[in-house]
């Protein structure tokens, strides 16, 4: 069975340049995460969906950051302008059910230059 | 102060040891609490659902505090295969049941 697909799996851009990551979430899941990772601040939850209505965007961190999800198997991040300081690995992530069990994809490893 | 804190580690340890990692939440209201596993350059995985009553699975054994907001991570006879990073992590309901991941713990077993 497909996991959670997200692409591009690595970006490297420049700053100010605007970004776009994609997430198919598993098939039948009705919530989907938007994580971010990095070293100083670990795992951090932007915003997360249920069935495709965003319920918590309180960890976006700023106007820069917007995320959508049209229907029930897409989801986009997207950054603009990208600065350094977004340079992390991105992780979406779906659940069945709340809290339940998340799984996670491979995730988008994003460097801006 | 963080949600969710552990021990950062490293933790080195030799084949075969016992190695336990804790953490500790700060909102008294949290409802929901896991260990997930995250191997270098991957993306987190579920190990084990964390109950009232403790749970052991295997060699892994999982215990939670509700007086002291304190999670534990056991894990015995450890296996090479064993290193990676173990996060903890706690959901609360009032918060719409989203997942709070601490920083992490680094374990690393020798032969």
């Amino acid at each position: 069975d497909a996991g959670v697909i997200q692409s591009p799996r690595h970006e490297v851009t420049e700053m100010g340049q605007e970004v776009t990551l994609r997430c198919k979430p598993i098939s039948g899941h009705d919530y989907l995460f938007w994580y971010r990772q990095t070293m100083m601040r670990g795992l951090e939850l932007l915003i997360y969906f249920n069935n495709n209505v965003p319920i918590d965007d309180s960890g976006m961190p700023e106007d820069r950051f917007s995320a959508k999800m049209p229907n029930a198997s897409f989801s986009t991040l997207k950054i603009q302008p990208s600065e350094p300081r977004d340079s992390a690995v991105y992780f979406c992530a779906s659940s069945f059910d709340r809290p339940g069990e998340l799984f996670f994809g491979e995730g988008s490893r994003l460097t801006v230059l | 102060r963080k949600e969710v804190e552990q021990d950062p580690g490293p933790f080195n340890v030799p084949e075969g040891a016992t190695v336990a990692f804790n953490c500790t939440y700060s909102n008294s209201a949290s409802q929901s609490f896991f260990w997930y596993r995250q191997d270098c350059r991957k993306e987190p995985k579920l190990l084990m659902s964390v109950y009232s009553s403790g749970n052991e699975d295997g060699r892994f054994t999982a215990q939670l505090n509700r007086a002291s907001q304190y999670i534990s991570l056991l894990i015995r006879d450890s296996k090479l295969s064993d290193s990676a990073t173990y996060l903890c992590v706690v959901s609360n309901y009032n918060q719409g049941g989203k997942l709070i991941f601490g920083q992490g713990t680094e374990l690393s077993v020798k032969p």
